[in-house]
């Protein structure tokens, strides 16, 4: 257990509807990073937050948007979905803002039909 | 743009043998190295990492080697064990673009050791 929660686990929904992700970092932790991991792909960085606020995006599309909570957990907000962001999504926290290991949660299986 | 490259999509070795993982990179900036190991309907669990002004680092079974001339850096597990079979990911921080903690992932070797 990495103490990184993610939920839901899975989520299946329809295209052109919106859905949100949500992660709860390590207790202590002040960076979130969420990565897409596509079929057959390796993980795609999508964007970090730092003690609430953004600090680096990836290729992240303009249909996905995240926040950081002052509490900070994270959500992952996809609109529009199609048929091609069916993919596992995973939350990552650490410490510190660049360096520190990265803690992943179980990800969130996102299927769009 | 890959920055960071798994050519080897799986690999098969025997209990105990010595298992080889390979990683190339191109991005010359990158500063740090990690090796995540990733069984199936988990997240990826650090395993093994180095700096970049190191060219090795051991931590019990694993040890990982950087060529930075090559830019190639490869994990060795030794003696493999079935337990090990996992998807291994390669991955690269610091890629002189800002100032974040983000990860660059190879495309992940699937490595399955035979009892």
């Amino acid at each position: 257990d990495s103490g990184v929660t993610q939920t839901p686990k899975h989520l299946i929904t329809a295209t052109g509807q919106r859905v949100t992700l949500r992660c709860s970092p390590r207790s202590g932790d002040l960076s979130v990073y969420w990565y897409q991991q596509s079929l057959d792909q390796g993980l795609q960085f999508l964007i970090q937050y730092y003690n609430g606020e953004e600090r680096a995006k990836g290729n992240i599309l303009e249909r996905f948007s995240a926040q950081q909570f002052p509490d900070l957990h994270s959500e992952l907000n996809l609109s529009s979905l199609e048929l091609g962001d069916s993919a596992l999504y995973f939350c990552a926290s650490s410490a510190g803002l660049v360096k520190g290991e990265q803690f992943f949660g179980p990800g969130t299986r996102l299927t769009v039909l | 743009d890959q920055q960071v490259k798994q050519n080897s999509p799986s690999l098969s070795v025997q209990e105990g043998r010595i298992s080889i993982l390979n990683c190339d990179y191109t991005n010359s900036m990158f500063d740090y190295f990690l090796w995540y190991k990733k069984y199936p309907a988990e997240g990826p669990t650090f395993l093994i990492s180095i700096s970049s002004i190191k060219d090795k680092n051991e931590d019990g079974r694993f040890t990982v080697f950087l060529n930075k001339s090559a830019k190639h850096l490869s994990l060795h597990i030794v003696p493999s064990q079935p337990g090990d079979s996992a998807v291994y990911f390669c991955a690269a921080r610091g890629d002189g673009s800002s100032n974040t903690g983000k990860l660059i992932f190879g495309q992940g070797t699937t490595l399955q050791v035979k009892p």
